[in-house]
């Protein structure tokens, strides 16, 4: 089964304070695309990484820093010294099929509330 | 603004009534895909289409529902006799291949029905 999981539903913290966002996946895939979205309280989905299922390394663009392990199936997000403007819900999301973008699995997100 | 455009933001209608939204693809992507988001559910994925075709409508329902992409203009996702459970925002995303790039979300449409 080809499936995505955010167990954290809701995530409070303040502003400054680190924070990781969990995502765990299963596909029986071996090549796939995995996804980070961030849907803030406008509405809109702004993407945020792609990460193809051979590639390890880890990411870091600015205060986001992504770690991708496939011995646990996980793709977590962490956000260094939040702020305010992180307070978004977060979407993690898999492609199966080598990226097929019609088969995007989506998790049930996790809603950040970053307090000043 | 080069993004994905969709319109309306708000869509109220009574049930019954058709809702048409519209999406523009970022320029240069001629894949066009929609996702509905329902309270509690993540989003889901309804229909793909290119330039005058629908390539896959596997998640589309079966009665109410259609898109279209023409050649000149807009993608149009139509709903015909709403129901209050057509309630959801509805994204537009485009990409500029199937395989191996990113999609580009628009704003979304929230579709109220009531």
């Amino acid at each position: 089964a080809q499936k995505v999981t955010q167990a954290q539903t809701e995530i409070s913290v303040v502003e400054k304070e680190d924070v990781t966002l969990d995502c765990v996946y299963e596909t029986r895939d071996t090549t796939y695309y995995l996804f980070w979205y961030k849907q803030p309280p406008s509405g809109e989905l702004v993407f945020l990484i792609r990460r193809n299922s051979f590639d390890e390394q880890n990411e870091i663009s600015g205060r986001y820093s992504w770690n991708f392990q496939k011995s646990t199936s996980s793709f977590n997000f962490t956000i260094t010294a939040s702020q305010v403007v992180d307070s978004a819900v977060y979407f993690c999301a898999l492609t199966p099929n080598a990226g097929n973008n019609r088969k995007l699995i989506w998790g049930l997100g996790t809603s950040l509330a970053v307090n000043p | 603004n080069a993004g994905v455009m969709q319109n309306p933001r708000h869509l109220v209608r009574r049930r019954g009534q058709e809702a048409r939204l519209r999406c523009s693809p970022m320029k240069g992507h001629s894949h066009v895909y929609w996702y509905r988001q329902l309270p509690e559910e993540g989003l889901k994925f309804m229909v793909y289409l290119q330039k005058e075709n629908i390539i896959d409508e596997s998640g589309m329902p079966k009665e109410r529902f259609s898109a279209e992409f023409p050649k000149e203009g807009p993608s149009i996702l139509r709903i015909q006799q709403v129901v209050r459970g057509d309630s959801a925002a509805y994204f537009c995303a485009s990409s500029s291949t199937d395989y191996n790039s990113p999609l580009h979300f628009g704003n979304g449409t929230r579709l109220t029905v009531t």
